[in-house]
């Protein structure tokens, strides 16, 4: 099965920086990578997703990029504010397939003011 | 607005007592997920349902079960509750006719078995 592994566990940045989330995956069948958003005490929400036929896409201020040799995918966020301090899921899955996404651990990043 | 919504959202039960957690859908989604989030460990699989007569164990479903009681229903059971089972039970959903891919979460259930 699918074995998605997910870096920084934690990540700590001053407002205004950027802060970037790296995720691997294992199954070369995985053909779409959402990435989700939990505040504190609020359920997990997506924010962006990226297909396998695109390297790179961008909302605002959170971009994701996908490597698909290399079996990597990245959240990207810059200009950091305190409201972006949530915990981040990254997911990969077989779309057209089984659906169901096998999700990272999560990191927690927390933005200083 | 459509939503999933989870009931109770706060349990504390002891240790060998049934319990169920229920789920329900407005989204007239035909997909249904059982999760469970532990800290560290992200979200982990229990059940899932694709249509009503449709049941399928996920990455970590000893000592769950589960029903699909109608489309708009999903209900978690834990036959005899063990303390390693406190966590953060989400209940999800999604939509084939939109894809299927994006999950929709209800407001999780927070366990305490003592």
């Amino acid at each position: 099965g699918e074995n998605v592994e997910q870096h920084p566990s934690t990540l700590s940045v001053q407002e205004g920086d950027s802060a970037v989330i790296k995720c691997t995956y294992s199954d070369s069948a995985s053909n779409y990578f959402p990435w989700y958003k939990q505040e504190l005490g609020k359920r997990p929400q997506l924010i962006i997703d990226i297909r396998s036929n695109v390297g790179e896409k961008k909302d605002q201020r959170i971009a994701v990029t996908l490597n698909k040799t290399a079996k990597h995918f990245s959240l990207h966020i810059t200009e950091t504010q305190p409201e972006d301090s949530a915990v981040y899921f990254c997911a990969a899955l077989a779309s057209g397939g089984s659906y169901i996404p096998t999700f990272g651990r999560g990191t927690s990043l927390i933005v200083h003011p | 607005d459509a939503d999933v919504t989870q009931t109770p959202r706060n349990r504390i039960t002891k240790t060998g007592k049934r319990i169920m957690l229920e789920c329900s859908q407005t989204k007239g989604h035909d997909r249904m997920y059982w999760y469970r989030q532990d800290p560290g460990l992200g979200l982990r699989l229990i059940y899932y349902s694709f249509d009503v007569k449709d049941i399928n164990k996920g990455e970590i479903s000893d000592g769950y079960s589960v029903s699909r009681q109608a489309q708009a229903k999903f209900s978690l059971s834990l036959e005899s509750a063990i303390p390693n089972q406190t966590a953060l039970y989400f209940c999800a959903t999604s939509d084939y006719r939109q894809g299927g891919e994006t999950q929709y979460f209800g407001p999780g259930t927070r366990l305490l078995v003592l």
